[in-house]
């Protein structure tokens, strides 16, 4: 499959790890976040999405977190499996705008 | 699946050639979105349509067109192709009545546009 980057940040876990991803954005006008798992060979695959009036939400196996005050987000993924390796965006939002900008991705890298 | 569908999957073709790229959205989906990842800018938004008219544009070149017809499908048209215009070319589409911001983004498979 291709790939989707040759210098991406990368995070190697164990199976059965918890694994924690994180994304720093600048534009304070965003206010709509999501994640985004991309397989090799395959599009972005929505994952989890959160607004900006909510720190934080959870999904199955899946928490984001958002930090206002530093511009934050992070992605937690418990109980890591082998299917969850893959590259991980972040996507920001910002208000008035109807695109989204998506940061460099972070590679995820589970080992039976 | 994402019911957005992208052909051609893969495309080889020359430099100075001229390709196009079909986006059939999801069904009910107002909104096309043309991504551009390469290895070293990452996705990058290209260009957005609603409803068949432009509705954003970002760093898309003046050699690349792109247009949404009446049935909701997107074509983009990458012409006088250079090495750099290799890259994987993805088309989204929102959710429903998608004129709002805040909506996800539902992807296609991508097209692996090859320039040799």
């Amino acid at each position: 499959g291709e790939s989707v980057g040759l210098h991406l940040p990368t995070l190697s876990v164990q199976e059965g790890d918890n694994s924690i991803i994180n994304c720093a954005y600048s534009n304070s006008a965003s206010d709509y976040f999501i994640w985004y798992k991309q397989e090799s060979g395959k599009g972005p695959q929505f994952i989890i999405d959160i607004r900006s009036n909510m720190d934080k939400r959870q999904g199955q196996r899946v928490t984001v977190l958002l930090n206002k005050t530093v511009k934050h987000l992070s992605l937690q993924i418990a109980a890591t499996q082998p299917g969850d390796s893959a590259v991980y965006f972040c996507a920001e939002n910002i208000r008035g705008y109807s695109t989204l900008t998506f940061g460099k991705g972070t590679m995820l890298l589970v080992s039976p | 699946d994402s019911g957005v569908t992208q052909t051609p999957k893969h495309l080889i073709t020359a430099t100075g050639q001229r390709v196009t790229l079909r986006c059939s959205p999801r069904s009910g989906d107002l909104s096309v979105y043309w991504y551009q990842q390469s290895l070293d800018q990452g996705l990058q938004f290209l260009i957005q349509y609603y409803n068949g008219e432009e509705r954003a544009k970002g760093n898309i070149l003046e050699r690349f067109s792109a247009q949404q017809f009446p049935d909701l499908h997107s074509e983009l048209n990458l012409s006088s192709l250079e090495l750099g215009d290799s890259a994987l070319y993805f088309c989204a589409s929102s959710q429903p009545g998608a004129r709002a911001t805040n909506e996800k983004l539902f992807f296609g498979s991508g097209t692996q546009l090859s320039v040799l």
